[in-house]
């Protein structure tokens, strides 16, 4: 059973960067299988994938095409994690941030962590 | 505005049956599975129902899901008030450069 563990600060101050990580236990982040995604929610917006990491015999990354410019996703597998970047906020991006893991569909998510974008 | 469509809201009576919609395009539900999500308030997304009709182990045979063409169900039957929840659809889309899209969510309110 694949447990994910988010981690980061929940307020973010105006055109700095937003940093989130996500510690995987019970799977891993080089696994063949599975890719490791970011989603935020908000009332706003409702649900937005914003991009995703994943290992098949060598690293990619995925994003977004909204977020392309400001997004990086990346694996840390030393510690079994992967993290989210995101730069040049704005209050538009206070959301709930999600990380979750998709084997052909998205089966187990992060806790959430509220990021407000606040001065 | 969310990819996929869904009611804002429904409701029902405890016993009724009560059918959640989710209109997409041919980019997505046309052409990748759906899957559909229950979220409680302040809770992670549970998974209900994957590649259109499948329930993982564990979720009840209340919970049944449905396509056709560009369009997705969810149907609860039996509806019990702890069923009262938001209630998501998601599909993979293929345009652009491929990502995954959701549904704007339906509250279901148990009367």
């Amino acid at each position: 059973q694949v447990q994910l563990q988010q981690s980061g600060p929940g307020l973010v101050k105006p055109s700095q960067t937003l940093s989130l990580t996500c510690a995987i236990s019970g799977d891993s982040v080089s696994s063949k299988d599975a890719a490791w995604n970011w989603i935020r929610q908000s009332p706003s917006r409702g649900l937005e994938w914003l991009g995703r990491t994943y290992y098949r015999s060598k690293w990619y990354n995925h994003y977004a095409v909204s977020m392309k410019s400001r997004i990086t996703v990346s694996p840390d597998t030393s510690k079994n994690q992967f993290s989210l970047q995101l730069d040049s906020v704005t209050p538009d991006d206070t959301a709930i941030y999600f990380c979750a893991r998709t084997r052909g569909i998205i089966d187990s998510w992060g806790q959430g962590t509220l990021v407000t974008v606040s001065s | 505005q969310s990819v996929l469509t869904q009611p804002p809201s429904a409701s029902g009576t405890p016993g009724q049956r009560v059918i959640i919609t989710c209109s997409g395009s041919s980019s997505n539900i046309g052409r990748n599975t759906v899957q559909w999500y229950q979220q409680l308030p302040g809770a992670t997304p549970k998974l209900l129902i994957h590649s259109d009709n499948q329930r993982p182990s564990g979720v009840p045979e209340r919970f049944s899901g449905s396509k056709s063409g560009t369009s997705a169900s969810l149907a609860i039957s039996g509806l019990q008030s702890e069923d009262e929840a938001d209630y998501f659809c998601a599909a993979w889309d293929d345009s652009l450069n491929g990502s995954w899209v959701f549904g704007g969510g339906t509250k279901l309110t148990v009367l």
